[in-house]
């Protein structure tokens, strides 16, 4: 089981952009995918999560219409979208498999980390 | 929305001491706590779930206790490996899902 996500992004306040979180080693509509970001030097927030099958995705409080998470079933793919992304973006974007039960393991594994730098 | 404090922040003791990580939950979350630990540079793993899980490959030395409110992390016999920042998440009630702030362990 393994999450590969894409490389790391150098962009401008204001661009748009989409990473990568590729999955393997199992069946992606088994499991949710869920985003998790981590400022620099500080701790993890939860993003939101997408349930691959019927692509529903939920979003936590803080990032609810600031970014859209989705998901390709033909490529086992998850993706995190921003439409304008903003200097305070700047951040290490993980993805993780999400248990769909509330008992079980939870995230677990990790994508290995997605660096994004805003700045002008 | 669901806040759990970590204590302490920063934990500083020598190898083989046995390690005592904190999370309070700001309401019953029942058993729905995990523990991951985050090495530097590294992304999270997964440690403990369901409050007293080990995850698998994960080492006997660390252990997970709790319900309710209140859970504990141990780590009987500290290894110089293990330095890393530990973390707590709720799933219990949810969006959001939630982190505790983290809890530094360093090695003297």
């Amino acid at each position: 089981v393994q999450l590969v996500q894409s490389g790391a992004e150098v962009k401008k306040p204001g661009e748009s952009l989409k990473i990568s979180c590729k999955a393997s080693g199992y069946s992606f509509t088994n499991y949710w995918i869920s985003w998790v970001r981590q400022m620099p030097g500080k701790g993890l927030e939860w993003m939101g999560r997408i349930d691959p099958s019927d692509s529903y995705a939920n979003y936590g409080p803080s990032f609810q219409g600031h970014v859209t998470i989705s998901a390709d079933r033909s490529t086992s793919t998850a993706y995190l979208l921003w439409s304008s992304l903003k200097a305070s973006d700047t951040a290490i974007y993980y993805c993780a498999r999400e248990g769909v039960t509330v008992t079980g393991p939870p995230f677990d594994p990790w994508g290995q980390g997605t660096l994004v730098t805003v700045s002008s | 929305e669901i806040v759990l404090t970590q204590s302490p922040a920063t934990l500083s003791l020598s190898p083989g001491e046995r390690a005592t990580l904190s999370c309070r939950a700001s309401q019953n979350i029942y058993n729905y706590l995990a523990w991951y630990q985050q090495k530097p540079g590294q992304a999270p793993r997964l440690l403990i779930y369901d409050a007293s899980n080990r995850a698998t490959g994960i080492p006997a030395r660390f252990s997970g206790s709790g319900s309710g409110t209140d859970f504990t992390l141990t780590i009987s016999s500290l290894e110089p490996e293990d330095v890393a920042v530990y973390y707590c998440q709720q799933r219990s009630n949810w969006p959001p899902i939630t982190f505790g702030q983290g809890t530094r362990l360093e090695i003297k």
